[in-house]
């Protein structure tokens, strides 16, 4: 039984569309979060949510928004895609706020815009 | 500079060797600290945890934190073909108002029969 689980696993689409990727966690978990890992395998933090509330927002386009329907489910929505959004798009989860226990990440989504 | 910096690797040793990966970071608010192993195609997965200054082990593993120097090490002992992986090292800072996990650029090992 997946633990973090994200929907689709592989996304190719053209620029300028709209859409949607999905997570969901069976972990209990109080705190989701959305990370970019870019060709240069970085990985950076994009969004995080604890229990469906918004907490970190960092310098994300607005064409990027997150939605979370209650604190198992994390959605990413992007708008108007470019080609400098082709990446991996991982979602993960914390056992609460502050992450000492480490994340636990889902298998990412590789998105790529031709 | 970026706050937390790991050379790239790839980093390529015998079957057997003893492999030291290295993170160095420039922000002394950091506290925890994390390596997480990632395959191919896959997401990364939790490997040791260290909160603060000290070393700790787990069985092949042994993860060390130098606060004073800014700097941490991850040990693999009697390495196997199956730690061929990208190693990322992860630190966070204690703080209130929610934090995110700061990675290194991760680095590539590849361990060969």
């Amino acid at each position: 039984d997946t633990a973090v689980s994200q929907t689709p696993k592989y996304l190719v689409t053209q620029m300028g569309n709209d859409k949607s990727i999905k997570c969901e966690q069976n972990l209990g978990h109080d705190t989701m979060y959305w990370y970019k890992q870019d060709s240069k395998k970085f990985l950076k933090i994009m969004f995080s949510y604890n229990n469906k509330e918004l907490i970190i927002n960092e310098t994300v386009p607005n064409r990027f928004s997150p939605k979370s329907p209650d604190k198992a489910h994390l959605n990413l929505h992007i708008n108007s895609l470019e080609l400098g959004d082709s990446a991996v798009y991982f979602c993960a989860s914390s056992q609460d706020g502050q992450g000492y226990y480490g994340y636990t990440f889902g298998s990412g989504t590789r998105l790529t815009v031709v | 500079q970026k706050e937390v910096e790991q050379d790239p690797g790839p980093l390529s040793v015998p079957e057997g060797a003893i492999v030291s990966l290295n993170c160095t970071y420039s922000n002394s608010a950091f506290q925890y600290f994390m390596w997480y192993r990632q395959y191919s195609r896959k997401g990364p997965e939790l490997l040791m945890y260290t909160y603060s200054s000290g070393n700790k082990e787990d069985g092949r593993f042994t993860a060390q934190v130098d606060k004073s120097s800014k700097y941490i090490s991850l040990f693999i002992r009697d390495s196997q073909p199956s730690d061929s992986a990208t190693y990322l090292c992860a630190m966070s800072k204690n703080s209130n108002s929610g934090y995110a996990l700061n990675f290194g650029k991760g680095t590539s090992l590849l361990v060969t029969p």
